[in-house]
């Protein structure tokens, strides 16, 4: 049972143009949002997050979107450039992030130049 | 920069090796993680602890077994390798600050099981 989805598995975008990255999640006790970047053969670094008491967060060319009712968070990159194309997982966890992280499928990015 | 240190970047194994895969991390986290990606299925918990000799099954645990003796140390044990756990295997460690921190992770482990 995945509580955490990430449904499309490819995404491909033209290098300055902007790339939206969707997640859902299930749980409902779930309230702290992260999105990690993953190379080939490389460990997954960390992104961007968001608090469940907020909707929206920034830094950089990243903000992420976080709608709880909908249960759905989305990661924009603005501008994309072609070193954005890796494996991008959404992960949620419970009790403010000290709980685990629980992680989607991911989606593989790519930016054409 | 936290630091979080896989003992192997590759590693092959013969079926039936008893393999062990280490962790360290320079932190001071409480948390530590072990997960496998694989192709399609993303990152999947096979084991946790959140404290010193404290393990917790993940969605995984079935062929696995950790240690954690010391706080910065964390291993990853396969009793008896077999192919289908050939995968790459991330560990990870977290803090437990209050207002959520991002867990940080090793360079990964790619094991060939033969």
């Amino acid at each position: 049972d995945q509580q955490v989805k990430q449904n499309s598995p490819s995404l491909s975008v033209q290098e300055g143009r902007i790339s939206i990255l969707n997640c859902d999640y299930t749980n409902s006790m779930f309230d702290y949002f992260l999105w990690y970047k993953k190379y080939p053969a490389e460990g997954p670094t960390f992104l961007i997050s968001i608090s469940s008491i907020k909707d929206k967060n920034e830094d950089g060319r990243f903000t992420v979107f976080l709608n709880k009712s909908a249960k759905h968070l989305s990661l924009h990159i603005v501008p994309s450039q072609p070193g954005d194309s890796a494996v991008y997982f959404c992960a949620a966890s419970a009790q403010g992030g000290s709980e685990k992280l629980v992680f989607g499928k991911g989606t593989k990015l790519t930016v054409n130049p | 920069d936290v630091k979080v240190t896989q003992s192997s970047r590759y590693l092959v194994k013969r079926t039936g090796e008893k393999v062990f895969l280490e962790c360290v991390q320079d932190m001071d986290h409480e948390n530590m993680f072990w997960y496998r990606q694989d192709p399609g299925l993303g990152l999947r918990l096979i084991y946790f602890s959140y404290d010193v000799k404290m393990k917790e099954k993940g969605d995984i645990p079935e062929g696995y077994s950790v240690s954690r003796e010391k706080k910065e140390r964390f291993s990853l044990i396969l009793e008896s390798a077999s192919t289908n756990q050939t995968s790459m295997y991330l560990c990870a460690s977290s803090g437990t600050e209050v207002l959520g921190t991002e867990a940080f992770f090793g360079q990964g482990t790619r094991l060939t099981v033969v």
